[in-house]
């Protein structure tokens, strides 16, 4: 009964590969995040779509390019990965995405790229 | 731009010890206020939350209160326990704006036995 659940949990990969990361939410929420978190913990904001629309769209390269079929669907794709883009990558969810609202976080991929 | 400010760890305690755990933002609008914590290898999940001035979110032990004045949401507990060691981060969402989530750099806490 996982609320956000991630996939792959470990990935690695060569520099200039392409891959992906799938997320779902169960909790019918409206909103859905993507959030980089570096080898230090720091947490920061990458996307977020509300109803599939992509409604945050932070300072990212755009080999990274998010994609939301459906409300409870939220996947990232990087083009052409490169080192610095190894670190902890967290979906999160929101109810309607309102500054009151609790984010429910997956449990993460970690990404290496070697 | 928002932004919150968290002291630095890690903080070391032994267990039953006084917590306290400092974080100060400045934001535009008015924000909610958050404290996420982080166990390791996990998510993070919802510790506490305020949404307006003088309101005190609590859970599990843990307080904190929105103080408008000193634009301050410190988190406290009165007595931690071993299984308290986390990574705890301080949190903002603002009206008046895009609503973009803002995270303080968390501090990481270690208990004692």
């Amino acid at each position: 009964d996982t609320a956000v659940s991630q996939t792959p949990k470990y990935l690695v990969t060569q520099m200039g590969n392409d891959k992906s990361i799938k997320c779902e939410q169960n909790l019918g929420h409206d909103t859905m995040y993507w959030y980089k978190q570096d080898s230090k913990k720091f947490l920061k904001i990458m996307f977020s779509y509300n109803n599939k629309e992509l409604i945050i769209n932070e300072t990212v390269p755009n080999r990274f390019s998010p994609k939301s079929p459906d409300k409870a669907h939220l996947n990232l794709h990087i083009n052409s990965l490169e080192l610095g883009d190894s670190a902890v990558y967290f979906c999160a969810s929101s109810q309607a995405g309102l500054p009151t609202d609790t984010q429910y976080f997956g449990p993460g991929t970690r990404l290496t790229v070697l | 731009g928002n932004s919150v400010t968290q002291m630095e760890g890690p903080v070391t305690l032994s267990e039953e010890a006084f917590l306290t755990i400092n974080c100060t933002y400045t934001a535009t609008g008015y924000p909610s206020l958050f404290w996420y914590v982080q166990y390791p290898g996990e998510g993070l999940q919802l510790l506490l939350k305020a949404t307006k001035a003088d309101d005190k979110g609590s859970n599990k032990g843990f307080e904190a209160t929105y103080r408008k004045e000193t634009t301050s949401f410190h988190l406290e507990k009165g007595s931690v326990q071993v299984s308290d060691s986390a990574v705890y981060f301080c949190a903002l969402s603002a009206s008046g704006g895009s609503y973009i989530p803002t995270f303080g750099r968390g501090t990481s806490l270690i208990v004692h036995p």
